[in-house]
């Protein structure tokens, strides 16, 4: 069965710390992993996505990486408006769907 | 700027009084997808437009049914709302239904049931 588990589930950082999010899969036929950026009450908007093994993605302070297992999702020097749950999905070759992991929320404190 | 919309973008209704949720889009996409989402969980696919084409999921309730009049929108009709319909609904669209396609969501809708 397709999954997606997403670690940790909040994290907390300091203003500055970078770290890293991770995105764990397993999929019949990966034909996309995708990350979306939540803040509360809105809709997810979305950041990267990624096709195959060793692809990398950069936007402003944030770098997206796909092995065959996992995406990394990681943040540099996080400012406070980075502050938001990151959702990782995943998109298997039998049709449209997204898979999508639970997220993680993330909150930076100045 | 092309955007997903939706409206109204906070719905209160009465259990069992029917409701429908809107959402219109600029992109001009041809696939439009209603999601339900409820507090800290992932979003959850009801169904999809391809088209004209509707598709349902094998586990969305009959109690909810969708319309989509023409490409730029499509409704989510709630016929009989319960407590545990409360959530927020959230639309979005593709490109294509083909594999790898990026999904765009609007704002959503906060669905509460009284």
């Amino acid at each position: 069965e397709d999954q997606v588990t997403q670690s940790p589930e909040a994290l907390r950082l300091q203003e500055g710390e970078s770290s890293s999010l991770n995105c764990s899969y397993t999929v019949s036929g990966l034909r996309g992993l995708f990350w979306y950026r939540q803040d509360p009450g809105k809709g997810p908007e979305f950041l990267f996505t990624l096709y195959s093994a060793g692809e990398e993605k950069e936007k402003e302070r944030l770098k997206a990486t796909l092995t065959k297992k996992e995406s990394f999702l990681h943040i540099t020097a996080p400012k406070p408006e980075d502050s938001a749950t990151y959702l990782c999905a995943v998109r298997n070759n039998q049709g449209g769907k997204l898979i999508f992991g639970q997220g993680t929320e993330l909150s930076v404190k100045p | 700027d092309a955007m997903v919309i939706q409206n109204p973008r906070y719905q209160v209704t009465q259990f069992g009084k029917p409701v429908t949720l809107s959402c219109s889009q600029t992109l001009n996409h041809n696939v439009m997808y209603w999601y339900q989402q409820k507090s800290s969980q992932a979003p959850k696919l009801l169904f999809h437009y391809y088209d004209k084409d509707f598709n349902n999921e094998a586990d969305t309730p009959d109690n909810f049914q969708s319309r989509r009049p023409n490409t730029s929108f499509c409704f989510l009709d709630i016929r009989s709302p319960g407590l545990g319909d409360a959530a927020m609904y959230l639309c979005a669209t593709s490109r294509a239904d083909r594999v790898g396609e990026t999904q765009y969501f609007g704002p959503g809708t906060r669905l509460l049931v009284l």
